[in-house]
């Protein structure tokens, strides 16, 4: 079976540059979560949707960040205008629940490296 | 601040021996998961185990939990060169619907 699928697994770009992250879920999951991933900072919840809806962006740093879910296959995180304090690991996961009651593990990509020079 | 913290930060020992890991956490969870990464890759779940579990194995892994502590560990036994990689205790807060990730160990097994 596919997993989480992200793309692209690596970006540079100068900073004041958008940025565009794209993630494909697991089939069948109804949950997507993006993280941020820094040694400073550890791994950072972003925002997470549930069945398309966006339901807690209060991870999401500023204004500068936004992200979508058009469908239940797709998502994006963009960033606009990009800075050097945005380079990161970024992760998009999928659970079929968000660990609560139904206690679903969540199932991660391999993330993008963003490098803004 | 993150809800759980691991302990050691880092963890270096010999093939063959086992490795524990600890993870302490502030508030009243559902349940407590552990993942681990390898460089370069996402996480994977290793485990989860319940509020009401003390104890819970999968293969050569064995994690507790004490809530009246609020605190997890994991234990490797028979440690291999594969197991090397970052160990992350997440928990799933009581009235939350998200997890919190610890900041990791880093577990190296030397040949």
């Amino acid at each position: 079976d596919a997993g989480v699928i992200q793309s692209p697994r690596h970006e540079v770009t100068e900073m004041g540059q958008e940025v565009t992250l794209r993630c494909k879920p697991i089939s069948g999951h109804d949950y997507l979560f993006w993280y941020r991933q820094t040694m400073m900072r550890g791994l950072e919840l972003l925002i997470y949707f549930n069945n398309n809806v966006p339901i807690d962006d209060s991870g999401m740093p500023e204004d500068r960040f936004s992200a979508k879910m058009p469908n239940a296959s797709f998502s994006t995180l963009k960033i606009q205008p990009s800075e050097p304090r945005d380079s990161a690991v970024y992760f998009c996961a999928s659970s079929l629940a968000a660990g609560t009651g139904d206690n679903q593990p969540q199932h991660f990509g391999d993330g993008t490296r963003l490098s803004i020079l | 601040s993150q809800q759980g913290e691991e302990d050691p930060q880092a963890l270096s020992i010999q093939e063959g021996e086992n490795a524990t890991m600890n993870c302490s956490y502030k508030t009243s969870i559902n349940n407590l998961q552990w993942y681990r990464q390898n460089s370069g890759r996402g996480l994977v779940h290793l485990i989860l185990i319940r509020s009401n579990e003390r104890e819970k194995h999968s293969g050569r892994l064995r994690v507790t939990l004490d809530t009246s502590k609020k605190s997890s560990s994991l234990l490797i036994t028979a440690s291999r060169a594969a197991d090397t990689a970052s160990y992350f205790c997440a928990t799933v807060i009581q009235g939350a619907q998200k997890l919190v990730f610890g900041q990791g160990t880093r577990l190296t097994i030397n040949p």
